[in-house]
C-alpha cells in the first residue's frame, strides 16, 4: 500500500505570495492532518480534516487554510507569506481519529520564504 | 494550555551506552505515542500505550507510561548509530482527535 505523498516537496516563494500544498492520505484513510515543523517551535499542529470537514484547528493565524476533497486528498493554502511561514509542512492521516490511532506522516514539503 | 515536555532536548552518548528521553505532560493522556525522526525524515510512529504503568518492549527499545498517565519514557539499550535521530512522544488534544508533540530528544550516536 503506497504510503502518504506530499506536493511539491521543496518550494521558494517571497513574502506577500501565496502557496497551496498538496496531501495525498494512504488509501482509506479519512483523516489528514497537518503540521508545521521549525526549528524553533518544533511540530505544532495546524488543522485536521475529516470527510471533507475541518474537524480540528490549532492556534495559527486565519492566513494558514485547507480543505479535503472527496477522495480524502487534502490541501493546504497559506495567504499573503511571511519569512516565519518558512517551515516543513507535514501532512500524516489515520484511520478515523488522530489521536487514538498512528498517524502516518508524509514526507513533508520544504517551504522557504524569501 | 495544554504542554508536552520532553528532557533531555539533546543527548549525545557513545555507541553501545544506553540512553533514556522523558516526555512530562502538563494533563492526563488517555494514551501516549512514540515516534522517531531521523535527519532530514519525517516522523514515523514506533509504539503506543494506553494503559496507565503500561511497559512494551521493541527489542532494544522498552517505552513505559507512568501510574498517573502524565509521563512516559522511553529508553535504548546499547545504542547503534542507526538509532540517530529525534524522538517526540505525542499526545491527545484534549477534547479533539488529533496529537499534541513534544519538544523532541535528539540522539546523536558517537561511532
Amino acid at each position: 500500500k503506497a504510503g502518504v505523498t506530499q506536493t511539491p516537496r521543496y518550494l521558494i516563494k517571497t513574502r506577500g505570495q501565496q502557496v497551496t500544498l498538496s496531501c495525498s492520505p494512504i488509501s482509506g484513510h479519512r483523516s489528514v492532518s497537518w503540521y508545521q515543523q521549525t526549528p524553533g517551535q518544533g511540530l505544532q499542529f495546524l488543522f485536521e480534516y475529516f470527510s471533507e470537514t475541518q474537524r480540528n484547528k490549532g492556534n495559527f493565524p486565519g492566513r494558514f487554510s485547507g480543505r479535503q476533497f472527496s477522495n480524502s486528498r487534502s490541501e493546504m493554502n497559506v495567504s499573503t507569506l511571511e519569512l516565519g511561514d518558512s517551515a516543513l509542512y507535514l501532512c500524516a492521516s489515520s484511520w478515523l481519529d488522530g489521536g487514538k490511532e498512528t498517524q502516518y506522516f508524509g514526507p513533508g514539503t520544504r517551504l522557504l520564504v524569501l | 494550555g495544554q504542554q508536552v515536555m520532553q528532557i533531555p532536548q539533546y543527548q549525545h552518548v557513545q555507541e553501545g551506552e544506553d540512553f533514556t528521553t522523558y516526555c512530562n505532560s502538563s494533563t492526563t493522556l488517555s494514551n501516549i505515542q512514540w515516534y522517531k525522526q531521523r535527519p532530514g525524515g519525517h516522523p514515523v510512529f514506533l509504539i503506543q500505550l494506553v494503559k496507565s504503568g503500561e511497559v512494551k518492549k521493541q527489542k532494544r527499545l522498552t517505552f513505559q507510561f507512568g501510574e498517573a498517565k502524565k509521563n512516559s519514557s522511553l529508553h535504548i539499550t546499547a545504542t547503534q548509530t542507526t538509532d540517530v535521530g529525534t524522538y517526540f512522544c505525542a499526545g491527545p488534544i484534549r477534547g479533539a482527535n488529533n496529537l499534541f508533540f513534544g519538544t523532541g530528544t535528539r540522539l546523536t550516536v558517537i561511532p
